[in-house]
């Protein structure tokens, strides 16, 4: 059973980067059975696909957010990361860090409870 | 403005049946399997019901249903219980990219 929890700074200023970390346990970030993967939901609306890193190295964005997003897997510390440049208050949400089979898609099968962040100055 | 069109609610007695729909264009629902459906009470992460259109995972109820016609899926819950009240957002794979419905607030009266 695998299991995440997400870590970072729950404010962040306008123009700045957002910055978090998934800590896996109970898997491997080396493990070719998922695609580590972001997703966002600001509050009191729905769900939005950020983008996810492959254990080779291989990452997909979401076309809207693509040119501000990289995500990076540390193997050392079985964590994935997310950064998000340029941020606005349309970035406030709560982030969650989830798994998506590598057989399928859009099948997300285990996230973290997520953290909120606020993008105010 | 969401990829996939869902109502914003729905709503049945204990016992009975609701279907949730979920539509949306050539480009993903209509195109591919590649449908799934999770369930988020208040504070919670989303839990997966449904993946694959209609295959549901270890451990979820077979109340739970899914299914597909041309661009639109939809997510029957059967036997409504008290628990069953919750969100429930579709997902769809549209290539290379994941669009999410909005939402709907299932409630059991």
């Amino acid at each position: 059973q695998v299991q995440l929890q997400e870590s970072g700074p729950g404010l962040v200023k306008p123009s700045e980067t957002l910055s978090l970390t998934c800590t896996v346990s109970g898997g491997s970030v080396s493990s070719g059975s998922y695609q580590w993967s972001w997703i966002r939901q600001p509050p009191g609306k729905g769900l939005e696909w950020i983008g996810y890193m492959y254990y080779s190295g291989t990452t997909n964005y979401n076309p809207s957010l693509k040119s501000r997003v990289t995500v990076s897997i540390d193997t050392s510390k079985n964590q994935f990361s997310l950064k998000l440049s340029s941020v606005t208050a349309a970035d406030t949400a709560v982030y969650y860090c989830a798994t998506e089979r590598s057989v399928s898609w859009s099948v997300f099968d285990y996230w973290g409870q997520g953290t909120l962040v606020t993008v105010s100055s | 403005q969401s990829a996939l069109i869902q109502p914003p609610s729905a709503s049945g007695s204990p016992g009975q049946s609701v279907t949730i729909s979920c539509t949306g264009t050539s480009s993903d629902v209509g195109e591919y399997k590649y449908v799934s459906w999770y369930q988020q009470h208040p504070g919670k992460a989303p839990k997966l019901m449904i993946y694959e259109v209609t295959k549901r995972p270890s451990g979820v109820p077979d109340r739970f249903s899914g299914s597909k016609s041309g661009n639109t899926a939809s997510l029957t819950v059967s036997g409504l219980q008290a628990e069953d009240e919750a969100d429930y957002y579709c997902s769809s794979y549209a290539g290379s990219n994941k669009v999410f419905g909005g939402g709907t607030k299932l409630t059991v009266l």
